[in-house]
């Protein structure tokens, strides 16, 4: 069975700066999508970025963007220009390329911007 | 557009009764919708997948006689706690997808309050 760690229950980033926030997965599956969604306090689950597996190139998304390493079975999220906004939990997910579609979530990061 | 609704927002029964929670895709078709359920601090939880016209599929540890859940048609999704007692009070989040893209669409959750 699949499996996501987020091993960093918190961090925290000055506004502006940069940080990057970690996410591992175990799979035995080639083909697969990794997803990050941020949580702000009203709780909505709002799409940050998504990765194809088959995709060697990293996904970016503004001042968000990825560092996928497949053989290392690593999905770190870089948060760059760090905004107030940017305050949330952060949760990394997994999603089998067939089957069920259903999602396999990590633990979540809770990410504190400090202005 | 995927847009994902959820009613009520937050609802406060007493513990004995019964309560619905829709989830709507208000602009797209869903052949998959899912429920979860999530305790504060933490992270998703998924109880079951439903498919259209189909029986949900529950996770292990979900008591099916509790939660009903009928999808009966691609829009819409229903969650029914029947017999509610005060631990089922939770956050409960409804997502929905196309199959196509790997993406769930997730609407804003429902607070349940049993008294």
């Amino acid at each position: 069975a699949q499996t996501v760690t987020q091993s960093q229950p918190e961090m925290s980033v000055q506004e502006a700066e940069t940080v990057t926030l970690s996410c591992t997965y175990d799979t035995s599956e080639s083909d697969y999508y990794l997803f990050w969604y941020k949580q702000p306090p009203s709780r909505q689950m709002i799409l940050v970025i998504r990765q194809e597996a088959y995709k060697q190139q990293n996904a970016t998304e503004n001042r968000f963007s990825v560092n996928f390493q497949k053989a290392a079975k690593s999905f770190s999220l870089k948060i760059s220009d760090s905004q107030l906004g940017d305050a949330a939990m952060y949760f990394c997910a997994y999603r089998s390329f067939s089957g069920t579609y259903k999602y396999i979530f990590g633990t979540g990061t809770r990410l504190k911007v400090l202005a | 557009g995927a847009v994902v609704s959820q009613h009520p927002s937050w609802v406060i029964c007493k513990s004995g009764t019964s309560v619905k929670i829709e989830c709507r895709s208000l602009d797209f078709q869903a052949t998959t919708m899912f429920w979860y359920r999530q305790f504060p601090k933490q992270s998703l939880m998924l109880m079951a997948t439903s498919n259209e016209g189909s029986k949900a599929t529950y996770e292990q540890g979900v008591e099916k006689d509790k939660f009903l859940i009928n999808h009966a048609s691609l829009t819409l999704s229903t969650l029914t706690v029947t017999s509610a007692h005060p631990e089922d009070s939770s956050f409960y989040i409804c997502s929905a997808s196309t199959g196509q893209g790997g993406e769930q669409y997730f609407g804003p959750g429902t607070r349940l309050t049993v008294t």
